[in-house]
Parts: structure tokens; C-alpha cells; sequence
């Protein structure tokens, strides 16, 4: 049972576009809120985190939404670059699993020129 | 500044044989982690180690073992690989499992892909 739904499953999008990539979960006791991102052979990398007492988050050109109500955040990228293209994975932070992290299935970015 | 070391980066096994995947890092974290990658799941946990003396199981452990040699080292064994272990393996690491979440900032190894035939 995936404990982290996360959508779409792929995008492309142009050159200064913004992409949104979706994540929802259902334990109420996760805490924390990090994506990662991924490029090809790499492991993954922290790109942005939030926690759920704040509804929004910014750094550069990354933002991160946040709706505790409804379980779901966000990532959106303005103004996004061919050196975007990658995998984008967003997680939760488990406090009643050991403060475990579990991981969405990914998103793989395109940005076309 | 290397950061999560994984060797090898690349095996091919033939169904029932074992190996060791190796994992160290150099930024004296306490925590260690291994996941699985696998197309269309994202990353699993398989085992983890919150601190050196310790490890527990994640997510997807059966088939596997683990150990943690040292605060550096943290090693995944496969004792009879399976088909169904073919996937991209990664060791993390990180300064704490819990507690602020500054702490608890994954840092991930390039990753070994394992193929069992």
C-alpha cells in the first residue's frame, strides 16, 4: 500500500512553463515533507522541505503548497529550464514508524527548449 | 568530499547467489539507510540503522540482511537472490533519525543496480 500517492506519473512542459507535481497521503501522524530530486544515474538530492504548520514554502524558483486539511502538497517550478528535466520525489516522515520516510513513485520531468 | 560511497555500481547474479552490497560515508551521520528503486514504486526502505549498534527493518526487508560495521560503514546482503531483487539499490545517510527535521536531510550514494538472471 503506497503510503504516498504522488501524480502525474510523467510531464513534459515548455521552456518557462510551470510544472506542478501533486502528492497526497492519509496518516495524519507524518511530520515532514521533503522532495528530492533526481537525475539520471544520480542518487537523489534534497531540493526543497516543508512542515505541515506552514502552507507554502519558497526557495529560487521551487515552491512547495501545503494543505493540511486535505493531505495533499504541491511542487510547482516557475519559470522552469531544460536543467530541471529530471525525477522529482516527494516523501513523509512517519512519527509513528520510526520516523521512517516514505516516498512517492516519482514524476519524471521534461522541459523542452 | 565524497559523501555516500556504494560499491559495486553495477552486478549481475545468477538466481541463489549472495553479495554484499558496501555503503560508507564520510560526514560522521549516525543514521544509514538502504532502498530499493524500482520503475513505477519510487523508493522503498528496506532496512535502517538509526545509530551504530542498531539496525531495523523498513518497508521491504525479507530477503535481505544488514550490518552496520562502524559509524562509517553499513552493508546489504543478499543471502539467495531472487528475480525479484533486480532493482537499483541506494545507501543514505543522514546526522539523525527524528528530532528537527534538519537532521533528518537524506543524503543518497549514486546508487548499485543489481541484476538477478
Amino acid at each position: 500500500q503506497q503510503q504516498v500517492k504522488q501524480s502525474p506519473q510523467s510531464l513534459i512542459v515548455q521552456k518557462g512553463g510551470i510544472p506542478i507535481i501533486n502528492c497526497a497521503y492519509e496518516n495524519t501522524a507524518f511530520d515532514y515533507f521533503p522532495w528530492y530530486q533526481q537525475f539520471p544515474g544520480k542518487g537523489p538530492a534534497l531540493l526543497i522541505a516543508i512542515r505541515p504548520d506552514v502552507s507554502e514554502k519558497k526557495e529560487g524558483r521551487f515552491t512547495i503548497s501545503f494543505n493540511k486539511s486535505a493531505k495533499q502538497f504541491s511542487l510547482h517550478i516557475m519559470d522552469s529550464q531544460p536543467g530541471d528535466s529530471a525525477t522529482y520525489f516527494c516523501a513523509a516522515r512517519g512519527l509513528n514508524t520510526g520516523n521512517q520516510f516514505y516516498f512517492g513513485t516519482g514524476t519524471s520531468l521534461t522541459v523542452i527548449p | 568530499n565524497a559523501g555516500v560511497t556504494q560499491t559495486p555500481k553495477f552486478q549481475v547474479l545468477k538466481t541463489g547467489q549472495s553479495m554484499t552490497l558496501q555503503c560508507a560515508q564520510d560526514m560522521n551521520h549516525n543514521s544509514m539507510y538502504w532502498y530499493r528503486q524500482d520503475p513505477g514504486m519510487g523508493l522503498r526502505l528496506i532496512y535502517y540503522s538509526a545509530s551504530e549498534g542498531t539496525t531495523d527493518k523498513g518497508e521491504v526487508p525479507n530477503g535481505y540482511n544488514v550490518s552496520r560495521l562502524n559509524k562509517r560503514e553499513f552493508s546489504l546482503r543478499l543471502e539467495s537472490a531472487a528475480p525479484s531483487q533486480t532493482s537499483v539499490y541506494f545507501c543514505a545517510s543522514s546526522e539523525a533519525l527524528g528530532g528537527v527535521s534538519g537532521a533528518n536531510v537524506l543524503t543518497f550514494g549514486a546508487g548499485s543496480r543489481l541484476t538477478v538472471l
